[in-house]
């Protein structure tokens, strides 16, 4: 079935960092949603993209929905402690259910 | 109001028991959605309603059973079920089924089966 990359794995950084992770999909979607998950959790939805190059901003968030439709980035600015944990994308093709990335697990140091 | 509840929190169920998940949400939200997490794994999806109607049944075990009585609510039926369905349930609603919107989740039930 369809998979979406997500990248990095993992990453550790100190307080006060920005953070970039990405997602990237052989198919082309029609929306991109970004998550962030606490242990235990559901996932939040942070950022929801519609249109291939939306830029969108929440606090100190930024999501962009990449040209070719088939990728999106989540950049974070200056992280918090707050920040860790897991950071999952969802791309929805045309016509077909929300597929997840494997996620990106942050952790903050002070 | 961007909220989906999901009773009970946590549930620990024998292998002989039957229990129900319960979710609801007041959005007016025509899409409902059952997923499976596993503990560092993203949500597996399992089943999607639409306009009430099951559309979507990822070939989940019979031992698990979806309704959906109303736009509002949305249950999982369990029954029988093994230690290795022990994991995170979610439940999620958007406006509709496929079309581009946004998706939200509840808070899950930890199930822990013995």
């Amino acid at each position: 079935g369809q998979q979406l990359n997500q990248s990095p794995q993992s990453m550790f950084i100190q307080e006060g960092e920005d953070v970039s992770m990405n997602c990237t999909s052989s198919s082309i979607f029609n929306t991109w949603l970004w998550y962030k998950q606490d242990p235990g959790e559901g996932p939040v939805l942070l950022i929801a993209l519609y249109k291939a190059g939306e830029l969108t901003s929440n606090g100190r968030l930024t999501a962009q929905f990449g040209i070719t439709r088939k990728d999106s980035f989540l950049n974070i600015s200056a992280s918090i402690p707050s920040d860790v944990g897991i950071y999952f994308c969802a791309g929805r093709p045309y016509g077909q259910n929300f597929v997840f990335g494997p996620g990106t697990r942050l952790s903050v140091l002070p | 109001d961007t909220e989906v509840t999901q009773t009970p929190k946590h549930l620990v169920m024998g292998m002989t028991n039957k229990k129900s998940l319960k979710c609801e949400q007041h959005m007016g939200h025509r899409a409902m959605y059952w997923y499976k997490q596993k503990a560092k794994k993203p949500p597996e999806l399992m089943f999607v309603y639409s306009y009430e109607k099951l559309s979507i049944n990822e070939s989940v075990p019979s031992r698990f059973s979806p309704e959906c009585p109303n736009s509002s609510l949305l249950n999982l039926h369990l029954h029988a079920l093994q230690p290795e369905d022990s994991a995170l349930y979610l439940c999620a609603s958007s406006q509709e089924g496929y079309g581009p919107y946004e998706q939200y989740f509840g808070p899950g039930t930890r199930l822990t089966v013995t």
